[in-house]
């Protein structure tokens, strides 16, 4: 496709539920992120895959943040038992490079809210 | 003290004047910069990235890096009513692949 993708685009879930949220990367970026990005904030950093690896998932703020991208492509980002405060933007980027002056597009976001 | 530092603004300009949008940042051996913009409800967009000490421009964007006094800048020269936006610093940190970004500032161009 011509840009990152994501879907849904909007979610709202009752404080308890799990929910899914998927990404799709451009096509052969070997680097993809997953940012949380509050009302009136920048981007937080969540995770971080090279290919099919996990390679840095610090910024998960709790077990309940889940990330995967099992064929280094698609990625999925699972948030279980969603809280109140889980409430955001969740965007998703890539990157067609894997060292650091790399520039990373993103997609248009999942807005989820948590009742 | 944030990792990346921005005035939240609203900065208002006049059409046709240049809009200066500054940057802090407190990792020394930060290593990338960029400058993303932000319509409302949308996602960010790359605008402009800087590597090295000194000036870079792009059409009527310039961005600026000082590395020793740790501050990276955005210019918009002739700005339009459609520039009016979040700007979004974002540094990348040696060691780091992800991006660290600011709060942003809201830049609002007056017709």
């Amino acid at each position: 496709g011509a840009g990152v993708s994501q879907s849904p685009r909007y979610k709202v879930a009752k404080r308890g539920q799990d929910v899914a949220l998927r990404c799709d990367p451009i096509s052969g970026h070997v680097s993809l992120f997953w940012y949380q990005q509050a009302l009136g904030q920048g981007p937080e950093f969540l995770t971080y895959f090279q290919n099919e690896a996990q390679l840095d998932k610090s910024g998960l703020p709790s077990d309940r943040f889940f990330a995967e991208r099992p064929e280094g492509s698609v990625s999925t980002l699972k948030i279980q038992r969603t809280q109140q405060e889980d409430s955001a933007v969740y965007l998703c980027a890539s990157s067609f490079e894997a060292r650091e002056t790399h520039k990373e597009y993103f997609g248009p976001g999942t807005r989820l809210t948590v009742l | 003290q944030k990792e990346v530092e921005q005035n939240s603004g609203p900065l208002s300009v006049p059409e046709g004047a240049i809009a200066s949008l500054n940057c802090t940042y407190s990792d020394r051996v930060s290593q990338s910069f960029f400058w993303y913009r932000q319509y409302s409800g949308k996602s960010p967009e790359l605008i402009m990235s800087i590597y090295s000490n000194g000036d870079k421009e792009d059409g009527r964007f310039t961005a600026q890096l000082n590395k020793a006094s740790q501050y990276v800048s955005l210019l918009i020269r002739d700005s339009q009513p459609s520039d009016s936006a979040t700007y979004l610093c974002a540094v990348n940190r040696a060691g780091r692949r992800a991006l660290t970004f600011g709060s942003g500032t809201r830049l609002q161009v007056q017709p």
